[in-house]
């Protein structure tokens, strides 16, 4: 089965800094890889998705993901980050059928 | 933005309870999903469905059942409610080769 490892479980980063959270999977095959975000009481809204296509993807809030083969990895980015973005974000892999397998989830601090 | 709806959001509720968890979406997805969250943790998959009279277990264990008599709705039931369901549950749906969208949960509380 694939799986993924959030490799920080608190990140914190000052406003108008970058941001960089660490994901690797293992996978025998080309994964579905996704990135959600879960801001306080609230569900998992989607961030950016790759499948196969562009290793770079991006999404929404200026989030962006790169997806190497050689490090298997798919850390998320964003040049600059807002108050906004504090949040629970969560690294997903999609197995054959149905089923997703979520990472342990990396809380983002964002300090003034 | 996807339109999946859950209630109630927060229940607090006395040991033996019977308990439903409401889960619909108005989007026509025949797959919908339900996870299991505790605090700090990632999501585990519970019951899932890929249509109307369709229900499978997911990969964690839940004493919880579910039903799906309408496309648009896929209720959860404990029949007798115990402090260890305390959790946060995700209601999720999605179409063909589409990401799951998610609901903002229920956050269940067992005295």
């Amino acid at each position: 089965a694939q799986s993924v490892t959030q490799l920080d479980s608190h990140v914190s980063v000052s406003e108008g800094t970058p941001v960089l959270l660490r994901c690797n999977y293992s996978s025998s095959y080309s994964p579905s890889l996704f990135w959600y975000v879960q801001h306080p009481n609230k569900g998992l809204q989607l961030l950016l998705k790759y499948t196969s296509a562009a290793t770079l993807v991006k999404g929404i809030n200026g989030f962006e993901a790169e997806f190497k083969k050689s490090e298997t990895s798919f850390h998320l980015t964003k040049p600059s980050a807002h108050m906004s973005d504090a949040a629970e974000y969560f690294c997903v892999v999609k197995n054959s059928g149905y089923a997703l397998n979520f990472g342990k989830g990396t809380s983002l601090l964002v300090t003034p | 933005e996807a339109d999946i709806y859950q209630t109630p959001r927060y229940l607090v509720i006395g040991t033996g309870k019977k308990i439903t968890l409401e889960c619909s979406q108005t989007m026509g997805h025949d797959k919908m999903y339900w996870y299991q969250q505790d605090p700090g943790m990632e999501l585990h998959l519970i019951h899932y469905s890929y249509g109307v009279n369709s229900t499978e277990k997911g990969d964690l264990s839940s004493e919880s059942t579910v039903s799906r008599i309408r496309t648009e709705h896929f209720p959860l039931t404990l029949e007798s409610a115990r402090p260890s369901h305390t959790s946060q549950y995700l209601c999720a749906s999605n179409g063909d080769n589409q990401p799951q969208h998610f609901g903002d949960g229920t956050r269940l509380s067992i005295l």
